[in-house]
C-alpha cells in the first residue's frame, strides 16, 4: 500500500505571508496521481489543487502551486497571500489507477492563518 | 458543487445495532468510495463500487458491508455496530471519463456508536 506522510501537524501564518505545506510519498508506481484537499471547519472536503506523475510542470491555481519532486517523492503545496479563508485541515493525498481509482490520505496539516 | 448527499447527517446508536448509512448522488458517476476519518488518521477507504453491483473493499472494511443497486446511490451498512465504528463516514463520486481522477466529496454522517 502507499504510504503519505504529511510531517507537520500543525503550521501558523499571519495573513498575506506565504507558506509551504510538506508531503510525502512512498510508492513503486511510475503512473500516479496527486492531490491536495482542504477541510475547514465545516468538514466539507474541497479539491484545492492535483498533480498527474507524468506531467513535469507544477500544478498551479491561483494562489495555490505545488511543487512535485518525483525521483524524491516530495509533494509540497504552497499558499501565497494567506487568507483568513485559508484556516482548515489540508490533506495530501495518492491515487493510482488500480485498484478503483480510490485515495490514499495522508494524516493532514491543520492550518491557522492569523491577522 | 457536485451533488451528492448523505443522510442521515448524525446518528448516535448503541452496540450491537444494525445501522445503515446512504450515499446518494445526482451526477450519474460511475465510482462511488466510502470512507472514514478518525483523529490521526486521514481519511481511509472502506469500500468503494465501480458501478452497479460492482464493490470492492477498501483498507478499513471489516465489519462494513455496501451495496449499489442503483448509479445513484451507494449503502454501507454496520452489520452489528460497535464503539470503535465511531466516526465521520465520507461518501465520495468520482467519473474517471469526464473529469479524470477527482473525487468529489459528500459533506460526511457524523456516527457515534454507545
Amino acid at each position: 500500500a502507499q504510504t503519505v506522510t504529511q510531517s507537520q501537524p500543525e503550521m501558523s501564518v499571519q495573513e498575506a505571508e506565504t507558506v509551504t505545506l510538506s508531503c510525502t510519498y512512498d510508492t513503486s508506481e511510475s503512473n500516479y496521481y496527486l492531490f491536495w484537499y482542504k477541510q475547514p471547519p465545516s468538514r466539507q472536503m474541497i479539491l484545492v489543487i492535483r498533480q498527474e506523475a507524468y506531467k513535469q510542470q507544477n500544478a498551479t491555481e491561483n494562489r495555490f502551486s505545488v511543487n512535485f519532486q518525483k525521483a524524491a517523492k516530495s509533494f509540497s503545496l504552497k499558499i501565497s497571500d494567506s487568507q483568513l479563508g485559508d484556516t482548515a485541515m489540508y490533506f495530501c493525498a495518492f491515487m493510482k489507477h488500480v485498484p478503483g481509482y480510490a485515495l490514499n490520505f495522508g494524516k493532514g496539516t491543520s492550518l491557522l492563518v492569523t491577522p | 458543487d457536485a451533488g451528492i448527499t448523505q443522510s442521515p447527517r448524525h446518528k448516535v446508536t448503541e452496540t450491537g445495532t444494525p445501522v445503515t448509512l446512504r450515499c446518494h448522488q445526482t451526477e450519474n458517476h460511475r465510482y462511488m468510495y466510502w470512507y472514514r476519518q478518525d483523529p490521526g488518521h486521514g481519511l481511509r477507504l472502506i469500500h468503494y463500487s465501480y458501478g452497479v453491483k460492482d464493490t470492492d473493499k477498501g483498507e478499513v472494511s471489516d465489519g462494513y458491508s455496501v451495496s449499489r443497486s442503483k448509479t445513484e446511490d451507494f449503502l454501507l451498512t454496520l452489520e452489528s455496530a460497535t464503539s470503535s465504528q465511531t466516526s465521520v463516514y465520507f461518501c465520495a463520486i468520482s467519473d474517471t471519463d469526464k473529469s479524470p481522477y477527482e473525487q468529489y466529496f459528500g459533506p460526511g454522517t457524523r456516527l457515534t456508536v454507545t
